[in-house]
């Protein structure tokens, strides 16, 4: 079965202090893992598709990579504007175009 | 760009209720799906449509049917709402074959009481 971990479940930075989120997976065939992003009550925001062991992909402050088992968010000098809760998903050689996600990180940046 | 509509923002029914939730695209996606998001518990899969009048459950369609008339819609039906049904319901599509993000709506809150 199919298996997305995120972690930590929640984490506070202060403004300017680095650092990393985790995603780790188990997936018979990894077509592509996902990074969204998730304001409160609104619909996830698309950051980053990544599909092979070794890729890396940044977009601003936010940086993410990939291993044959885990994927690293890294966010660099964060501001409070990047809070928000971070999702994690798979897709897998199944056929379909579904995506499972991981219960995400609540990401909080205190100024 | 691609949008995902859906329906109503926040929703109220009472228990017992039929509730139907709405999700149209504009961009003539052949792949729609409907996950619910409860704290602690991430977005699981409900249903998933390939095409007009197929679908696919999902991890936890129980309690749930899908309609699918109209490539552009995608129906989501609670044929007797639960208060354990109370929970973000989020839509999204995709193109057939197409190994990239999924296009989301910006959700519905429903409240089962």
């Amino acid at each position: 079965e199919d298996q997305v971990t995120q972690s930590p479940e929640a984490l506070r930075l202060q403004e300017g202090e680095s650092s990393s989120l985790n995603c780790s997976y188990t997936v018979s065939g990894l077509r592509g893992l996902f990074w969204y992003r998730q304001d409160p009550g609104k619909g996830p925001e698309f950051l980053f598709t990544l599909y092979s062991a070794g890729e890396e992909k940044e977009k601003e402050r936010l940086k993410a990579t990939l291993t044959k088992k885990e994927s690293f968010l890294h966010i660099t000098a964060p501001k409070p504007e990047d809070s928000a809760t971070y999702l994690c998903a798979v897709r897998r050689w199944d056929g379909s175009e579904k995506l499972v996600f991981g219960k995400g990180t609540k990401l909080t940046v205190n100024p | 760009d691609v949008k995902v509509t859906q329906s109503s923002r926040y929703l109220v029914k009472r228990t017992g209720e039929k509730v139907f939730l709405e999700c149209v695209q504009d961009m003539d996606h052949e792949n729609m799906f409907w996950y619910r998001q409860d704290p602690g518990l991430g977005l699981r899969l409900i249903y998933f449509s390939y095409d007009v009048k197929m679908k696919e459950k999902g991890d936890i369609p129980e309690g749930y049917s899908v309609s699918r008339e109209k490539k552009e819609r995608f129906s989501l039906i609670l044929e007797s709402a639960s208060t354990n049904q109370t929970s973000m319901y989020l839509c999204a599509s995709i193109p057939r074959g197409l190994n990239e993000k999924l296009f989301f709506g910006s959700g519905t809150q429903l409240s089962v009481l």
